[in-house]
């Protein structure tokens, strides 16, 4: 199975500062046939059903704010929201799709300081 | 705009079964395969299995092969999912999710999902 681990485990961050969460896989996501990375961020507000934000390491889901980016290849990844808004508080999980089973990382739950 | 709709929370004892139903409308059925993720107390997300739904093949994490069964209905436009021998550690809430990716085998990521199906195993 791939694990995946994030950092922090929690984070707190002012409002309109720069918030940084990083995974890292225990093996490489990115399939050399379609030079794709097979990862992504989710994001989980308190009593929300999880909601992609970025897919394949740097894509943006529709409708998703350009304060979020997505960044990395191989076994590590980033996940950056450029300002803080106070409606970003939630728990962000990464994820890995390039076998199965699909694993995702433990969470990093983002707070206002 | 896809839409997928489970069923309600249940309550069993230990050694029991359950299954869970998932119903998509605004896509056609067919073109997207279905992924079971289920998520315990306080705790990250965890794959259960998936379904191809249009060619009915299944792939299941090990940690539930010979305890789960994830099947489809295309009249009904319904995954299923039972789950047998359950223990307190089933307590979690079920989704089901739409794989990103129309047709074929390959994973994607999940671009829709239930709102989930909050199971407790409780004697």
């Amino acid at each position: 199975d791939i694990e995946m681990t994030q950092s922090p485990a929690s984070l707190a961050v002012s409002l309109g500062e720069r918030a940084t969460i990083n995974c890292k896989s225990s093996q490489s996501l990115l399939y050399k046939y379609d030079n794709k990375n097979y990862f992504g961020w989710y994001q989980q507000k308190p009593g929300q059903t999880p909601k992609v934000l970025i897919y394949w390491a740097s894509t943006r889901a529709s409708g998703v704010p350009d304060r979020f980016s997505g960044s990395g290849s191989g076994t590590d990844f980033t996940l950056t929201i450029s300002s803080l808004q106070a409606e970003d508080v939630a728990i962000y999980y990464c994820q890995q799709y390039y076998s199965t089973p699909i694993t995702f990382g433990q969470g990093t739950r983002l707070e206002v300081k | 705009q896809a839409q997928i709709v489970q069923s309600g929370a249940e309550v069993k004892k230990p050694g029991a079964s359950v299954k869970l139903s998932c119903r998509a409308s605004g896509y056609t059925f067919t073109s997207h395969n279905i992924h079971w993720v289920r998520q315990a107390p306080g705790q990250s997300l965890e794959w259960i299995g998936w379904i191809h739904v249009d060619r009915d093949k299944t792939r299941y994490s090990q940690k539930f092969q010979g305890r789960v069964v994830i099947t489809r209905d295309t009249y009904a436009s319904a995954v299923y999912m039972e789950l047998s021998g359950l223990t307190s550690e089933d307590t979690a809430v079920y989704f089901c999710a739409r794989n990103a990716l129309s047709g074929g085998f390959d994973y994607a990521h999940f671009d829709s999902w239930g709102q989930g199906t909050l199971v407790t195993v409780s004697s």
